[in-house]
């Protein structure tokens, strides 16, 4: 049972620098998500996606580009990482409809220098 | 635009003591509501959750909530603390058949001195 699986666990860039933060499910979820958790500001929403194909913006989008092809990957695209960047990044995934809860990736600790 | 407020950021607690977090939530609609709880250096893990039905939820480790949809609220209890308590939690609010998209507080802080 892998449930959400994320990577990398840590990765440290240069300002500039573009990377891929890796999200998988294996429970068939329509709805996957990604939050960035900054201290005192809980977790907020970056984006989030209802199925293959659809994707849509959250409270915090700017900086970050997302795709969805297929049901189970949901990765997170930095273009040209920022300092503000840094950030603990958490995906998440469930089913859309109600009374489901989420499951969370084990993180991914984001530092830009 | 939906919001959850919890209101304490930092709560320190001598073991034995009792806690009560507060969350409170806008939106007043049908909503699934959750507790989540974060322990250094590690993931988001679910405490407890709330669908429907009684309002009196327990969840794992002894933590309970209630839910009051009067007061748009959802505190969560745990009689008795213990060190290993000490960890981040955060409260999570889900609007019912509106897809996924979960809405957290901001979190507390709990330091449980031994």
């Amino acid at each position: 049972n892998a449930g959400v699986t994320q990577t990398p666990k840590f990765q440290v860039l240069k300002t500039g620098q573009s990377m891929t933060l890796q999200c998988a499910q294996d429970m068939n979820h329509e709805y996957m998500s990604w939050y960035r958790q900054d201290p005192g500001m809980g977790l907020r929403l970056i984006h989030y996606s209802v199925g293959a194909g659809i994707t849509d913006q959250g409270e915090v989008p700017n900086g970050y580009n997302v795709s969805r092809s297929t049901t189970e990957d949901f990765p997170l695209r930095l273009l040209s990482a920022a300092p503000s960047q840094t950030s603990v990044y958490f995906c998440a995934s469930t089913m859309a409809g109600g009374d489901t809860e989420a499951f969370f990736g084990q993180g991914t600790r984001l530092t830009v220098v | 635009a939906q919001s959850v407020s919890q209101h304490n950021h930092h709560v320190i607690l001598s073991e034995a003591a009792s806690l009560e977090l507060g969350c409170n939530y806008s939106y007043g609609g049908t909503v699934n509501l959750f507790w989540y709880v974060q322990y250094p250096g590690q993931h988001l893990q679910l405490l407890l959750k709330y669908f429907s039905g009684d309002p009196l939820v327990k969840g794992i480790k002894g933590f309970e909530a209630e839910f009051i949809k009067s007061k748009f609220s959802f505190n969560l209890r745990k009689p008795s603390v213990q060190w290993s308590d000490t960890a981040e939690y955060f409260c999570a609010v889900k609007v019912y058949n509106q897809g996924g998209k979960l809405i957290f507080g901001q979190g507390t802080e709990l330091s449980v001195k031994p």
